[in-house]
């Protein structure tokens, strides 16, 4: 099946400062990822789809600037937290549909822990 | 959740029985996936159901699926302790491309 890799698998960084999660497919080119958060025990919360080539969607209640999304090739989207706080400790998991793939079918990256201290 | 609940919210069983887990969901959908993850991991993709079938098996899966109830379920026979995992279902929104996941269900398959 295809493949999605994230970097780093999990990170760990000071309060204040910024983190970059990178998303790629490997082996197929992805018009439209997805970027999901999910705290210890509970669902995915989807975040924001994120286009190739244009600005990313957010979900209700995700703020644009805290959570900065960046599409700029077919195989890679990348998300970073601004001014990370201990709040957005979380495990994020980017996914991705492939171009003129079947509707719905989405390859998950492994994700990434960030720890914000 | 964004989309749906499951239940149980936990499943303990023992090696060698059945586990179902129940999912619904709240809109019109194109599709309805399982997935399984494993703890800190990333997520596996079981099965897809589209909206106009009833039933689909895979290996030792079974999933139902009733849009008038909009409900589904996942049915996992003869079950062993590696099937212990979270498995969430999500769906697809008519119209959409991206998946809303349900609340999920933590099995435990005990040895």
């Amino acid at each position: 099946g295809a493949v999605v890799s994230q970097h780093p698998s999990w990170v760990i960084c000071k309060s204040g400062t910024s983190v970059k999660i990178e998303c790629r497919s490997l082996d197929f080119q992805a018009t439209t990822m997805f970027w999901y958060r999910q705290f210890p025990k509970q669902s995915l919360m989807l975040m924001a789809t994120s286009n190739e080539g244009s600005k990313a969607t957010y979900e209700q209640g995700v703020e644009k600037d805290k959570f900065l999304i960046n599409h700029a090739s077919l195989t890679l989207s990348t998300l970073t937290v601004t001014s990370a706080h201990p709040e957005d400790s979380s495990f994020y998991i980017c996914s991705a549909s492939e171009t003129g793939g079947r509707t719905g079918e989405l390859f998950f990256g492994e994700g990434s822990r960030l720890t914000v201290l | 959740s964004q989309q749906g609940e499951e239940d149980p919210q936990a499943l303990s069983i023992q090696e060698g029985e059945n586990a179902t887990m129940n999912c619904s969901y709240k809109t019109s959908i194109n599709n309805l996936q399982w997935y399984r993850q494993n703890s800190g991991r990333g997520l596996v993709h079981l099965i897809l159901i589209r909206s106009n079938e009833r039933e689909k098996h895979s290996g030792r899966l079974r999933v139902t699926l009733d849009t008038s109830k909009k409900s589904s379920s996942l049915l996992i026979t003869a079950s062993r302790a590696a099937d212990t995992a979270s498995y969430f279902c999500a769906t697809v929104r008519t119209g959409a491309n991206n998946l809303f996941f349900g609340t999920g269900t933590r099995l435990t398959v005990i040895p």
